[in-house]
C-alpha cells in the first residue's frame, strides 16, 4: 500500500525548533519530488516547501525562507522539515505529499498524501 | 509569484445540482493546475491534474477545463459525498477554497 505517515508535531514555545518527519512506503519514494503543505485552524491549504529527487533543488514560500529547511534521506524512504524560530502562525497541521511535479507542459499534482501532524506554537 | 483566486469562496447546493467552481491566475500558466477535494479532518484528495485530467478512481461527474488564467471544476451532479471544500493549486500555491454546502 502506498502510504505516508508524518510524525514530529507537538507543542513548542515561539522561537523554539521542531523537526517533523514522514516516511514513505509502497512506492520508489527515490523517484518522486516530495513536498510539505500546511493548514492552520480554519483556513485553507498553504504550500510551504518541496524537494527535487535528489535533492538537487529545493523550494520555500517566502514565509519560512531562513527559517525551515527541508531534506530527505532516500535510503530511509524520509523526508523531514527542520522548523526553526518558530511563530505562531507556523501553527497548522503539517501534510508531506508525493508530488508528481511538471513535465511537457502539464503539472501532474500531488497524489498520495500523509493524515498529517499538529504543530503548535504557543507560551 | 502567481496568485490564484477561486470564486465563489462559499457556495449552497443541492444533490442533484450542477456546480461549476472557478479558479483564475494572475499570470498565464497553461495547464499547469491541480484541483483537490478536502473533507474535515482529512488530508486533501487529487482530483484533477493538468487542468483537465481526471485522477484514477476520482467519479466521471468531476471535470476540469481551462487554460492560460482561467480554470473551472464543475460537478454535473452534486452527490451527497461531493460536500466538502474544493481547492485549486499550482505549483507553490494553492487558491483560497470554495466550500460546497447543503442547500
Amino acid at each position: 500500500e502506498v502510504q505516508l505517515v508524518e510524525s514530529g508535531g507537538g507543542l513548542v514555545q515561539p522561537g523554539g525548533s521542531l523537526r517533523l518527519s514522514c516516511a514513505a512506503s509502497g512506492f520508489t519514494f527515490s523517484s518522486y519530488w516530495m513536498s510539505w503543505v500546511r493548514q492552520a485552524p480554519g483556513r485553507g491549504l498553504e504550500w510551504v516547501a518541496n524537494m527535487k529527487q535528489d535533492g538537487s533543488e529545493k523550494h520555500y514560500v517566502d514565509s519560512v525562507k531562513g527559517r525551515f529547511t527541508i531534506s530527505r534521506d532516500n535510503a530511509e524512504k524520509s523526508l523531514y522539515l527542520q522548523m526553526n524560530s518558530l511563530r505562531a502562525e507556523d501553527t497548522a497541521v503539517y501534510y508531506c505529499a508525493r508530488d508528481l511535479g511538471t513535465r511537457d507542459g502539464y503539472y501532474y499534482g500531488m497524489d498520495v498524501w500523509g493524515q498529517g501532524t499538529t504543530v503548535t506554537v504557543s507560551s | 509569484d502567481i496568485q490564484l483566486t477561486q470564486s465563489p469562496s462559499f457556495l449552497s447546493a443541492s444533490v442533484g445540482d450542477r456546480v461549476t467552481i472557478t479558479c483564475r491566475a494572475s499570470q498565464g500558466m497553461s495547464s499547469y493546475l491541480a484541483w483537490y477535494q478536502q473533507k474535515p479532518g482529512k488530508a486533501p484528495k487529487l482530483l484533477i491534474y493538468a487542468a483537465s485530467t481526471l485522477q484514477s478512481g476520482v467519479p466521471s461527474r468531476f471535470s476540469g477545463s481551462g487554460s492560460g488564467t482561467e480554470f473551472t471544476l464543475t460537478i454535473s451532479s452534486l452527490q451527497p459525498e461531493d460536500f466538502a471544500t474544493y481547492y485549486c493549486q499550482r505549483p507553490g500555491t494553492f487558491g483560497g477554497g470554495t466550500k460546497v454546502e447543503i442547500k
